[in-house]
């Protein structure tokens, strides 16, 4: 099972770009990483998924190396609302592996 | 809206007692997960089914159980509840089926559950 490590806390002001990098040393052949966004009280919500190289939607870019040991989540121009936790799984749904969230990032925007 | 849906909302409770959390998947999803968030905790996955079946099992107690009927939607019951039972329940769902690797888990808005 890949476990992930993530900073606990990033800062940033509006308008930036954030990266957020998580590491899966022990990432398997047939898993992807996703990450996901979660408001205080609130259910986490799908951000993007990828299993190598470079993903992106109209929210974010997940950024993957070759040896796909880590993962970084691209934010361009965050805004206040963009303040959230932010987690990082790597898994395998077919096979039922268990996806287990790490402690995730805080992200705190500020203006 | 994820298109995940759990009820109640809101539940508070006394120690002892016993209680019953409900999700309905997302149409087509053949899976769903049970995850506990404590507060100011991560998501601790508690259990997962798929198609009616218990498919994986994480950190839930004895004093938990779950269960998915052939409707799709699925149950979980806490029973004996002690004070630290105290969190936010929150139930996934996925698709998971052959050939469908790498898909997503989208999560419901989750049952508050108070324990006094």
């Amino acid at each position: 099972l890949a476990k992930t490590t993530q900073p606990i806390s990033m800062d940033s002001y509006e308008g930036q770009e954030v990266n957020i990098t998580c590491s899966h040393n022990n990432i398997a052949t047939n898993d992807y990483i996703t990450w996901y966004q979660q408001f205080p009280s609130q259910g986490p919500r799908f951000i993007i998924q990828g299993y190598k190289t470079k993903v992106t939607n109209e929210v974010a870019s997940l950024f993957i190396p070759a040896d796909r040991k880590s993962s970084t989540l691209s934010l361009p121009r965050v805004s206040l609302s963009d303040t959230a936790v932010y987690y990082c799984l790597v898994g395998d749904l077919h096979n039922f592996n268990k996806f287990y969230f790490g402690s995730g990032t805080k992200l705190n925007v500020k203006p | 809206d994820s298109g995940v849906t759990q009820t109640p909302k809101h539940l508070i409770t006394a120690t002892g007692q016993r209680v019953t959390l409900r999700c309905s998947p997302r149409s087509g999803d053949l899976s769903v997960y049970w995850y506990q968030q404590s507060l100011d905790q991560g998501l601790q996955f508690l259990i997962q089914y798929y198609n009616g079946e218990e498919r994986a099992k994480g950190n839930i107690l004895e004093r938990f159980s779950a269960q998915q009927f052939p409707d799709l939607h699925s149950e979980l019951n806490l029973s004996s509840l002690e004070l630290g039972d105290s969190a936010l329940y929150f139930c996934a769902s996925s698709v998971s089926g052959q050939g469908q690797s790498g898909n997503t888990i989208y999560f419901g808005e989750g049952s508050w559950l108070t324990v006094v």
